[in-house]
């Protein structure tokens, strides 16, 4: 099992650009998150999924889109990067009780 | 919604000695609670939790914490520190609905 991971590893976009994440996991399990994580502040989750064809909001939802057309598959979009969503974005995902995350996304935007 | 409160954003101590992280959650009628840790550059990892039964609660690496229902919290514990601790730890708590709320984090640091 490769557990949770997440593409790329590392981007640097300018203001304005889009891009997509991609989260993958390869242990069946309901439920996906996204999260960003910020010197400080912890994670804050910003969209979260219960099952296939379902998202839901968090946190922070702003600026981002989601989406889940595949079980294994949670997609986190950013139509148009700002400074302000530099961060490291963390995947994770659970079938009830635990979450398992993935290594990770550095994203600079400039 | 849930909160989490870390109180201690760092932690120093020397290798060998006992250290104490605190969390402290706010009140609900269920309560799900773990500790995470997160080397550098690395995701997260669970270090233990508590869903039910007994209060105190072993995880890996020596670490344990102990569940206090009338103080709301959830220290994490280890009698004998490494080097290879070093690390930051992050509490949560899960919500009935599989959502977690995490707090801002308490970065050890473990001196020779």
């Amino acid at each position: 099992n490769a557990g949770v991971t997440q593409t790329p590893k590392f981007r640097v976009l300018k203001t304005g650009q889009s891009m997509t994440l991609l989260c993958a996991q390869d242990m069946n399990h309901e439920y996906m998150y996204w999260y960003r994580q910020d010197p400080g502040m912890g994670l804050r989750l910003i969209h979260y999924s219960v099952g296939e064809g379902t998202t839901a909001k968090g946190e922070v939802p702003d600026g981002y889109n989601v989406s889940r057309l595949k079980k294994q598959n949670f997609l986190l979009g950013l139509e148009s990067a700002a400074p302000s969503q530099t961060s490291v974005y963390f995947c994770a995902s659970s079938p009830k009780e635990t979450q398992y995350f993935g290594p990770g996304t550095r994203l600079l935007v400039l | 919604a849930q909160s989490v409160t870390q109180l201690d954003s760092q932690v120093p101590v020397f290798e060998e000695a006992p250290v104490e992280l605190r969390c402290n959650y706010s009140s609900s009628v269920s309560v799900y609670l773990f500790w995470y840790v997160q080397y550098p550059n690395q995701g997260l990892q669970l270090l233990l939790k508590y869903l039910s039964g007994s209060t105190l609660v072993k995880g890996i690496n020596g670490f344990e914490a102990e569940f206090n229902k009338s103080q709301t919290s959830f220290h994490l514990r280890k009698p004998s520190v490494h080097i290879s601790d070093t690390a930051e730890y992050f509490c949560a708590v899960r919500n009935n609905f599989n959502k977690f709320y995490f707090g801002s984090g308490t970065k050890l640091n473990v001196k020779p």
